[in-house]
């Protein structure tokens, strides 16, 4: 499994963008790249994934390059409840049924 | 929207007693998960588990531990001669084949 390299911590303020950057240089042909948030006391829940270029769903977007060594985490206009950590994952999941291997995270703090 | 969930919310138990952690996945999944989270640190795969059988386990996953699905819905962790050191969140998954969705966790105070 590739290693993921994000930034321990994040502030931010509410309304603004944020992107969140996340760096895996021995990611593997197969790999997608996953984004799961997790509040406190809570599991972790899906956000996004994506294999190349750029994914947008109701909650955020994943910018990927070409080289796919990294990846960025966006989420528009965030609120305080967006305060959680986040964290990048990359794996084989096309196949499905793979354990996640969480890193530290990231850990976004949205301030009013 | 379906969702995982698990019981006890919190468990307190004594050093050295049998715990079992419940969880009911999501009803047309077939892959199931057991992770931890030791308080202020990262979540650590466990064990899945598919066709009624363990699929990989991790170095954490030693004998003290078991996992069994007794039916169609419940899906338990078992620790049978607990210690300080277990004390974490369990969280159970569940999975389809695409995203893995995460139950509330059982927060396990060993004493």
């Amino acid at each position: 499994l590739a290693k993921t390299t994000q930034p321990i911590s994040m502030d931010s303020y509410e309304g603004q963008e944020v992107n969140i950057t996340c760096s895996h240089n021995n990611i593997a042909t197969n790999d997608y790249i996953t984004w799961y948030q997790q509040f406190p006391s809570q599991g972790p829940r899906f956000i996004i994934q994506g294999y190349k270029t750029k994914v947008t769903n109701e909650v955020a977007s994943l910018f990927i390059p070409a080289d796919r060594k990294s990846s960025t985490l966006s989420l528009p206009r965030v609120s305080l409840s967006d305060t959680a950590v986040y964290y990048c994952l990359v794996g084989d999941s096309n196949t499905g049924f793979q354990k996640l291997v969480f890193g530290t995270g990231t850990r976004l703090l949205v301030s009013p | 929207e379906p969702e995982v969930t698990q019981t006890p919310s919190h468990q307190v138990t004594q050093m050295g007693q049998e715990v079992i952690l419940r969880c009911v996945p999501i009803s047309n999944h077939l892959y199931f998960y057991w992770y931890r989270q030791i308080l202020g640190q990262k979540v650590e795969f466990l064990v899945s588990f598919y066709n009624n059988e363990i699929s990989e386990k991790s170095e954490i996953f030693d004998d003290q531990f078991s996992v069994e699905r007794p039916d169609g819905s419940n899906f338990t962790l078992k620790i049978r001669s607990t210690k300080l050191e277990d004390s974490a969140m369990y969280f159970c998954a569940s999975e389809g084949g695409d995203e893995q969705f995460f139950g509330p966790g059982t927060r396990l105070t060993v004493l």
